[in-house]
């Protein structure tokens, strides 16, 4: 069946622009998490959708990133602003719910040049 | 905030060889463990998981993994590595009640035929 899917898979932008990554999920999943990874480290939890709603947000490093889910299956990570510290793997993962297996996606990598 | 511990970051076994890889973590409460694997080109995905009950946990692939609570530990095994185990393998962790997953640095496991 089809997995976590993620557009696009890389990214390249100028610093000072703003970019949009997205997040298809298993169907049927209800949780959702993004996390960013940086080279040589693992993932690092950015947020958490339960349904529509942000569950956690906290990961999230400053007012820069914001994540929508507004149907409860797609999700949007959008990043204003884009600094070169932003560049890194986005991945996504989704979940029957908030203890339950996470399925990852292929990320998306972004260089901000 | 959680901490996640990989000591060992690059190893390299001959096939057949058996495998340990260090996981360490810092909370002190109800955790819920995880580790992940990640092969070349592919997606991260679940090798094995820990909720409660019996602290040793087998997985997929012949791996399986001890959780000492005692030493905060939850290190993952095989008694004899193949070729096709060369990846990057995450330790991660759960606060039982969090919505947050903390994943530590990884380690690269090469296996030499």
């Amino acid at each position: 069946g089809a997995g976590v899917s993620q557009t696009p898979s890389n990214k390249v932008t100028e610093k000072g622009k703003y970019v949009e990554l997205r997040c298809d999920p298993i169907s049927g999943h209800t949780a959702l998490y993004w996390y960013r990874q940086s080279l040589g480290q693992g993932p690092e939890f950015l947020i958490y959708f339960q349904g529509t709603g942000a569950a956690d947000d906290s990961g999230l490093p400053n007012d820069r990133f914001f994540a929508v889910r507004p149907e409860g299956s797609v999700s949007t990570l959008k990043i204003q602003r884009t600094e070169r510290g932003d560049s890194a793997v986005y991945l996504c993962a989704s979940s029957l719910g908030p203890q339950a297996t996470q399925y990852f996606g292929p990320g998306t990598r972004l260089t901000v040049l | 905030a959680q901490s996640v511990s990989q000591h060992n970051h690059h190893v390299i076994l001959s096939e057949a060889a058996s495998l340990e890889l260090g996981c360490n973590y810092s909370y002190g409460g109800t955790v819920n463990l995880f580790w992940y694997v990640q092969y070349p080109g592919q997606h991260l995905q679940l090798l094995l998981k820990y909720f409660s009950g019996d602290p040793l946990v087998k997985g997929i692939k012949g791996f399986e993994a001890e959780f000492i609570k005692s030493k905060f530990s939850f290190n993952l095994r095989k008694p004899s590595v193949q070729w096709s185990d060369t990846a990057e393998y995450f330790c991660a962790v759960n606060e039982d009640t969090g919505n947050q997953f903390y994943f530590g640095t990884g380690t690269s496991l090469t296996v030499i035929p």
